[in-house]
This record gives C-alpha cells, structure tokens and sequence, in this order.
C-alpha cells in the first residue's frame, strides 16, 4: 500500500533552516507529483508547493518562494523539502502528500512533522 | 490567487442530525473544456494527517462513507454530513485545483452539540 514516511520533529533557533524528508514507498514514485502542506500553530492548512519527482519541475507558492525549496533522490524514492530564515511563525507541522489518481487531488499523507521554531 | 471562504467557522450539531458547509472561491473553478470542478474537500482530526473525502467536488474517494456528499459548481460549494456521527468531529478544508497556488478554504470546525 502507499506509504509516504516523515523525518522527526525538530526544533531550530530563529534564522535557521530545516530540511524534512519523505520516503515514499507502495507506488512508482516518479509518477506522482509531491506537495508540501503546512498546518502553522493555531491556523489551517496552507498549500506550500508542488514537485515532479520525475523532471524536477516545482511550483511555489508565492508566500514561500525564495526561502523554500523542494529537491529528491529517485535512488531512494525520497522528496525533501527546506524551509530557510526560520521564523517563530513558521512553527508548525509540515505534511507531504501525493497526487492522487487523477493527479490533481491530495490522495496520500505523511505522517506530518513538526517543527518548532524558539530562540 | 483564488481565495476560498468557508462558513461558517465552526457548528455544532447533534448526532444523527445533517451538518452543511458551504465554501466560495472568488473565481470559478469550473475547467469549461471538461465540465470538471476542479475542488476537493478534506477532513483533518487532532494529531492525524488530511484525509481526502471528495474530489471533482462531488465525487466520493474510495473508502468514505455514504453520509459525506458534496455539491455546486463554479463558485459555490457544499459539504454535507448527512447524519453526524462522533468521529466526524473534525476540522474540514475546502481547496482547489484549478490553478496555482491550490489554495485551501480558512477550515469548519464541526462538534457535536
């Protein structure tokens, strides 16, 4: 079955980075794009970005891009995301999700992980 | 970007009574070239990942149970529970497809009265 496996939680001091880690496993990974969800403390969800795990291509949301960033490694069918010029605003939980069938509604999830950002 | 409102923010409502949610997006998502809707609803519980309930904004994902059913088209959508039960308590998310950024609704919080 689809899974789709979250790095730990972590904790960093503000102006920091955090680099998290989704293993996909169940599926043909590059066939599926990957997004980048968060839930920040307190608020709702809020769409990150998007990935082709097969070219690369990615799409951001205005409000991340220039300090978010989404890579992957095909050899180990894992997507990552980074998060840069951390903020106390950023602490949340960030959840990976994979397209579903028809490739545009958020099919699958990772477990989430939470970051929290605190001098 | 789309905006997409829900109302209201939250409700409560007895067991086996209907719970209704309404989303708007501020530009239709109705893709003319293949009549598609291109809105999905979530539900998300405390401590768990989203989990897909409809997608096309009516069609059911596999696996959800006969009681959630969404509806409208263009700007105006609905979520309907049609008769509550416990584990429905949870905060549900409207969001759409239709171009980038997939922006999701503020949330609904539904609790039983």
């Amino acid at each position: 079955q689809v899974q789709l496996v979250q790095s730990g939680a972590e904790v960093k001091k503000p102006g920091a980075s955090v680099k998290v880690s989704c293993k996909a496993s169940g599926y043909t990974f590059t066939s599926y794009d990957i997004n980048w969800v968060r839930q920040a403390s307190g608020q709702g969800l809020e769409w990150m970005g998007r990935m082709n795990p097969n070219t690369g291509e990615t799409a951001y949301a205005q409000k991340f891009r220039g300090r978010f960033s989404m890579t992957r490694d095909t050899s180990i069918t894992t997507a990552y995301m980074e998060l840069s010029s951390l903020s106390s605003e950023d602490t949340g939980v960030y959840y990976c999700a994979k397209d579903g069938p028809r490739h545009v509604e958020l099919g699958n999830w990772g477990q989430g992980t939470l970051v929290t950002v605190s001098s | 970007d789309i905006v997409m409102t829900q109302s209201p923010d939250s409700l409560a409502v007895s067991l086996g009574e209907r719970a209704t949610i309404t989303c708007k997006s501020s530009q239709s998502v109705l893709y003319n070239s293949n009549n598609k809707n291109y809105l999905a609803w979530y539900q998300h519980k405390p401590g768990q990942p989203p989990r897909l309930l409809t997608y096309w904004a009516s069609t059911r994902e596999s696996g959800v149970p006969d009681r959630f059913s969404g509806s409208g088209s263009g700007t105006d959508f609905t979520l309907t529970i049609s008769s509550l039960q416990a584990e429905d308590v949870a905060v549900y998310y409207c969001q759409q497809y239709y171009e980038s950024p997939r922006t999701f609704g503020q949330g609904t919080k539904v609790e039983i009265k």
